[in-house]
Protein backbone atom coordinates (compact mmCIF):
# COMPACT_ATOMS: atom_id res chain seq x y z
CA UNK A 1 0.00 0.00 0.00
CA UNK A 2 1.36 3.54 -1.10
CA UNK A 3 2.34 6.04 1.41
CA UNK A 4 3.23 9.66 1.64
CA UNK A 5 5.57 11.17 4.19
CA UNK A 6 6.17 14.50 4.85
CA UNK A 7 8.74 16.85 5.65
CA UNK A 8 10.74 20.09 6.28
CA UNK A 9 7.69 22.42 7.80
CA UNK A 10 8.53 24.60 10.60
CA UNK A 11 8.36 28.24 11.65
CA UNK A 12 9.90 30.88 9.19
CA UNK A 13 9.62 34.51 9.19
CA UNK A 14 7.39 36.64 6.94
CA UNK A 15 9.49 36.82 3.83
CA UNK A 16 11.48 33.90 4.61
CA UNK A 17 11.66 30.57 2.93
CA UNK A 18 11.09 26.69 3.17
CA UNK A 19 11.37 23.84 0.82
CA UNK A 20 8.67 20.85 1.72
CA UNK A 21 9.94 17.46 0.70
CA UNK A 22 7.51 14.33 0.42
CA UNK A 23 9.31 10.63 0.40
CA UNK A 24 6.97 8.41 -1.47
CA UNK A 25 6.62 4.37 -1.21
CA UNK A 26 4.44 1.16 -2.13
CA UNK A 27 3.69 2.42 -5.53
CA UNK A 28 4.92 3.20 -8.47
CA UNK A 29 5.70 6.84 -7.80
CA UNK A 30 6.70 8.39 -11.28
CA UNK A 31 3.48 6.98 -13.11
CA UNK A 32 1.34 9.33 -10.57
CA UNK A 33 0.47 13.19 -11.44
CA UNK A 34 0.89 14.67 -7.40
CA UNK A 35 -0.18 17.78 -5.69
CA UNK A 36 -0.12 19.78 -2.58
CA UNK A 37 -3.27 20.47 -0.63
CA UNK A 38 -2.93 22.42 2.44
CA UNK A 39 -5.32 23.89 5.97
CA UNK A 40 -4.64 26.39 7.71
CA UNK A 41 -5.60 25.92 11.30
CA UNK A 42 -9.17 25.44 11.84
CA UNK A 43 -9.66 26.07 8.32
CA UNK A 44 -10.78 23.80 5.37
CA UNK A 45 -8.91 22.61 2.97
CA UNK A 46 -6.94 24.59 -0.37
CA UNK A 47 -5.29 23.26 -3.66
CA UNK A 48 -2.13 24.55 -3.79
CA UNK A 49 -0.12 23.03 -6.90
CA UNK A 50 -0.23 20.03 -9.00
CA UNK A 51 2.44 18.54 -11.02
CA UNK A 52 2.49 16.10 -13.81
CA UNK A 53 4.36 12.63 -13.89
CA UNK A 54 7.73 13.46 -15.34
CA UNK A 55 7.46 17.20 -13.81
CA UNK A 56 7.63 19.12 -16.79
CA UNK A 57 4.12 20.48 -15.94
CA UNK A 58 2.71 22.31 -12.93
CA UNK A 59 0.00 24.11 -11.70
CA UNK A 60 -1.06 26.33 -8.81
CA UNK A 61 -3.33 28.55 -6.99
CA UNK A 62 -3.03 32.13 -7.76
CA UNK A 63 -2.10 33.06 -4.43
CA UNK A 64 0.95 31.40 -4.33
CA UNK A 65 2.23 31.56 -8.53
CA UNK A 66 5.70 33.31 -8.21
CA UNK A 67 6.39 32.16 -4.92
CA UNK A 68 5.99 28.57 -4.79
CA UNK A 69 7.45 26.01 -7.09
CA UNK A 70 6.35 22.21 -6.81
CA UNK A 71 9.05 19.40 -8.16
CA UNK A 72 10.14 16.16 -8.42
CA UNK A 73 12.71 13.39 -8.80
CA UNK A 74 10.80 10.38 -10.00
CA UNK A 75 14.66 8.60 -9.14
CA UNK A 76 14.51 9.42 -5.95
CA UNK A 77 10.77 8.83 -5.33
CA UNK A 78 10.26 12.49 -3.81
CA UNK A 79 7.67 15.17 -4.08
CA UNK A 80 9.23 19.19 -3.27
CA UNK A 81 7.73 22.05 -2.48
CA UNK A 82 10.20 25.75 -2.78
CA UNK A 83 8.14 28.06 -0.76
CA UNK A 84 9.96 31.32 -1.04
CA UNK A 85 8.39 35.33 0.09
CA UNK A 86 6.33 33.38 2.65
CA UNK A 87 3.47 35.06 4.14
CA UNK A 88 1.30 34.98 7.07
CA UNK A 89 -1.42 33.56 5.33
CA UNK A 90 0.68 30.88 3.91
CA UNK A 91 0.42 29.42 7.19
CA UNK A 92 -1.31 25.95 7.04
CA UNK A 93 -0.19 21.73 7.82
CA UNK A 94 0.58 21.01 3.93
CA UNK A 95 -0.54 17.72 2.77
CA UNK A 96 1.01 15.79 0.07
CA UNK A 97 -1.24 13.84 -2.25
CA UNK A 98 -1.26 11.24 -4.81
CA UNK A 99 -3.66 11.64 -8.02
CA UNK A 100 -5.68 9.09 -9.42
CA UNK A 101 -7.20 8.85 -12.79
CA UNK A 102 -10.76 7.35 -12.98
CA UNK A 103 -12.83 7.28 -16.16
CA UNK A 104 -12.43 9.54 -19.06
CA UNK A 105 -11.22 13.24 -17.72
CA UNK A 106 -12.24 12.45 -13.96
CA UNK A 107 -9.43 12.15 -10.87
CA UNK A 108 -9.23 12.80 -7.57
CA UNK A 109 -6.77 12.85 -4.48
CA UNK A 110 -6.34 9.47 -3.54
CA UNK A 111 -3.61 9.13 -1.49
CA UNK A 112 -2.49 11.55 1.17
CA UNK A 113 0.59 12.21 3.86
CA UNK A 114 -0.31 13.05 7.28
CA UNK A 115 0.97 16.93 6.36
CA UNK A 116 3.47 18.84 7.59
CA UNK A 117 3.08 22.09 9.75
CA UNK A 118 4.44 25.59 8.17
CA UNK A 119 4.42 28.60 10.87
CA UNK A 120 4.84 31.84 9.77
CA UNK A 121 5.77 34.48 11.90
CA UNK A 122 8.32 36.97 13.24
CA UNK B 1 -12.52 30.29 -11.14
CA UNK B 2 -15.40 27.58 -9.39
CA UNK B 3 -16.63 28.64 -6.25
CA UNK B 4 -18.25 25.71 -4.28
CA UNK B 5 -20.34 26.38 -1.60
CA UNK B 6 -21.83 23.39 0.16
CA UNK B 7 -24.88 23.25 2.93
CA UNK B 8 -25.50 23.29 5.71
CA UNK B 9 -22.46 23.89 7.53
CA UNK B 10 -22.74 21.93 10.39
CA UNK B 11 -25.44 19.82 11.14
CA UNK B 12 -26.44 17.28 14.10
CA UNK B 13 -28.18 14.34 13.39
CA UNK B 14 -28.48 11.26 15.12
CA UNK B 15 -27.51 7.31 14.58
CA UNK B 16 -29.81 5.76 11.82
CA UNK B 17 -30.42 9.45 10.09
CA UNK B 18 -30.63 9.71 6.81
CA UNK B 19 -28.12 12.77 6.02
CA UNK B 20 -27.86 14.56 2.95
CA UNK B 21 -25.60 17.72 1.94
CA UNK B 22 -25.49 19.99 -0.93
CA UNK B 23 -22.56 21.28 -2.77
CA UNK B 24 -23.05 23.79 -5.33
CA UNK B 25 -20.85 25.00 -7.96
CA UNK B 26 -20.95 28.64 -9.44
CA UNK B 27 -20.37 26.82 -12.69
CA UNK B 28 -20.82 23.79 -14.39
CA UNK B 29 -18.42 21.14 -13.32
CA UNK B 30 -20.02 18.14 -15.17
CA UNK B 31 -19.43 14.90 -13.33
CA UNK B 32 -15.83 15.70 -12.28
CA UNK B 33 -17.14 16.17 -8.19
CA UNK B 34 -15.66 14.67 -5.52
CA UNK B 35 -16.29 13.88 -1.63
CA UNK B 36 -14.05 13.65 1.18
CA UNK B 37 -14.22 12.86 4.93
CA UNK B 38 -12.00 14.32 6.75
CA UNK B 39 -11.54 13.45 10.85
CA UNK B 40 -10.12 15.28 13.92
CA UNK B 41 -6.24 15.44 13.81
CA UNK B 42 -6.38 13.25 10.70
CA UNK B 43 -5.79 13.97 6.70
CA UNK B 44 -8.82 13.64 4.34
CA UNK B 45 -9.96 10.54 2.68
CA UNK B 46 -12.07 10.22 -0.32
CA UNK B 47 -15.24 8.96 -0.27
CA UNK B 48 -16.70 9.34 -3.55
CA UNK B 49 -15.54 10.18 -6.77
CA UNK B 50 -16.79 11.59 -10.38
CA UNK B 51 -19.77 12.27 -8.30
CA UNK B 52 -20.82 8.90 -7.74
CA UNK B 53 -18.21 6.00 -7.82
CA UNK B 54 -17.61 4.55 -4.01
CA UNK B 55 -14.22 4.49 -3.43
CA UNK B 56 -13.44 0.74 -2.72
CA UNK B 57 -13.39 0.50 1.21
CA UNK B 58 -16.24 3.26 1.73
CA UNK B 59 -19.21 1.78 3.76
CA UNK B 60 -22.01 1.43 0.95
CA UNK B 61 -24.28 3.88 3.12
CA UNK B 62 -22.30 6.79 1.18
CA UNK B 63 -23.82 7.62 -2.09
CA UNK B 64 -23.54 10.77 -4.36
CA UNK B 65 -25.56 12.23 -6.81
CA UNK B 66 -26.15 14.98 -8.99
CA UNK B 67 -24.13 16.99 -12.52
CA UNK B 68 -23.68 20.14 -13.31
CA UNK B 69 -24.28 22.63 -10.20
CA UNK B 70 -25.21 20.48 -7.78
CA UNK B 71 -24.03 17.71 -6.04
CA UNK B 72 -25.53 15.84 -3.22
CA UNK B 73 -24.23 13.70 -0.51
CA UNK B 74 -26.05 10.88 1.24
CA UNK B 75 -25.40 8.82 3.82
CA UNK B 76 -28.72 6.50 4.17
CA UNK B 77 -27.75 5.45 7.89
CA UNK B 78 -25.75 7.39 9.90
CA UNK B 79 -23.39 5.87 12.26
CA UNK B 80 -21.58 6.92 15.15
CA UNK B 81 -18.06 6.95 13.05
CA UNK B 82 -19.17 8.77 10.67
CA UNK B 83 -18.88 12.02 12.63
CA UNK B 84 -16.10 14.41 10.47
CA UNK B 85 -16.12 17.09 8.29
CA UNK B 86 -16.94 16.64 4.88
CA UNK B 87 -15.52 18.81 1.02
CA UNK B 88 -16.54 18.48 -1.87
CA UNK B 89 -13.96 19.22 -4.80
CA UNK B 90 -14.09 19.79 -7.92
CA UNK B 91 -11.78 18.60 -10.44
CA UNK B 92 -13.03 19.93 -14.18
CA UNK B 93 -10.98 22.50 -14.12
CA UNK B 94 -8.13 24.69 -12.84
CA UNK B 95 -7.65 26.00 -10.26
CA UNK B 96 -8.87 22.98 -8.09
CA UNK B 97 -11.35 24.38 -5.88
CA UNK B 98 -13.01 23.11 -2.79
CA UNK B 99 -16.29 23.53 -0.86
CA UNK B 100 -15.87 25.25 2.63
CA UNK B 101 -16.95 21.95 4.53
CA UNK B 102 -19.54 20.53 6.65
CA UNK B 103 -19.05 19.45 10.27
CA UNK B 104 -21.28 16.71 10.89
CA UNK B 105 -22.09 15.74 14.54
CA UNK B 106 -23.47 12.83 15.94
CA UNK B 107 -26.09 13.87 18.51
Amino acid sequence: EGQLVESGGGLVQPGGSLRLSCAASGFTFSNYWMSWVRQAPGKGLEWVANINEVGSAAFYVDSVKGRFTSSRDNAENSLFLQMDNLRADDAAVYYCVGIRFGKVNHWHFDLWGRGTLVTVSS
Amino acid sequence: DIQMTQSPSSLSASVGDRVTITCRASQSCYTSLNWYQQKPGKSPEVLIHATSTLQGGVPSRFSGSGSGTDFILTISSLQPEDSATYYCQQSYTFPITFGQGTRLEIK
